[in-house]
């Protein structure tokens, strides 16, 4: 089936630095989504993004993060600084469309990130 | 906001029977009901799609979906040993790219 890729599979960083997570998205999807997972927890909704934007986000969506996807390279997500609390995997997932029948999501093998 | 819960947490059946796992959540509008599978250390794949009250097959994967009885349930048949895996439930609500996850059910098939 469609692939989402994510690199890198794991990054440990010291608190306070910055790290960037990428994601190459299925090829002619257009909408594209941040995850993260807790070990233990569930997995919870971050972002999306569509035509350049963010379009919808949550709370764990901190000051801190941002997202861009650069003339339809990588789809990204910074962290800057990174605290404690932001250790966990974060999922990229991508989406040709919204609805019922275009809005699968395909999610990646996921990124996690150790923050020490 | 939507409450998605699994049960059992883990299930153990042996090769061959009947696994069937089950998902509520609490907001009765929602519309998309998916249930996925995360293999230790890998990503999400997805097994089967539902959006109306009934049932929807895909291979050895059904969904059951009550929305009256907000619940919906996975019934895997003939489930092997390589089906051994953490299975997720997602539900959409008013925005069908915002899923609402549960814990997970961790199944474990026995030779």
């Amino acid at each position: 089936g469609p692939k989402v890729l994510q690199i890198p599979s794991h990054q440990i960083i010291d608190m306070g630095q910055m790290v960037t997570l990428n994601c190459d998205p299925v090829s002619n999807h257009l909408y594209f989504y941040w995850y993260k997972q807790i070990l233990g927890q569930q997995m919870e909704f971050l972002v999306n993004f569509y035509n350049g934007k963010v379009m919808e986000k949550s709370k764990l969506f901190k000051d801190q993060f941002s997202v861009e996807r650069p003339d339809g390279s990588y789809f990204t997500l910074k962290i800057q600084p990174t605290a404690l609390e932001d250790s966990a995997v974060y999922f990229c997932a991508s989406s040709h469309g919204t609805g019922s029948n275009t809005g699968q999501l395909y999610f990646g093998e996921g990124s996690k990130l150790t923050v020490l | 906001q939507q409450k998605v819960q699994q049960s059992p947490e883990s299930l153990t059946v042996s090769e061959g029977a009947m696994a069937s796992l089950n998902c509520t959540f609490s907001d009765g509008t929602s519309n998309n009901f998916r249930w996925y599978r995360q293999h230790s250390a890998k990503g999400l794949e997805v097994l089967v799609s539902i959006f109306s009250d009934g049932e929807k097959e895909e291979g050895r994967f059904t969904a059951h979906l009550n929305r009256a009885n907000l619940h919906v349930s996975l019934h895997i048949r003939e489930p092997q040993p390589s089906d051994s895996a953490v299975y997720l439930c997602a539900v959409c609500g008013g925005s069908n790219y915002k899923l609402t996850f549960g814990k997970g059910t961790l199944l474990t098939v026995t030779p």
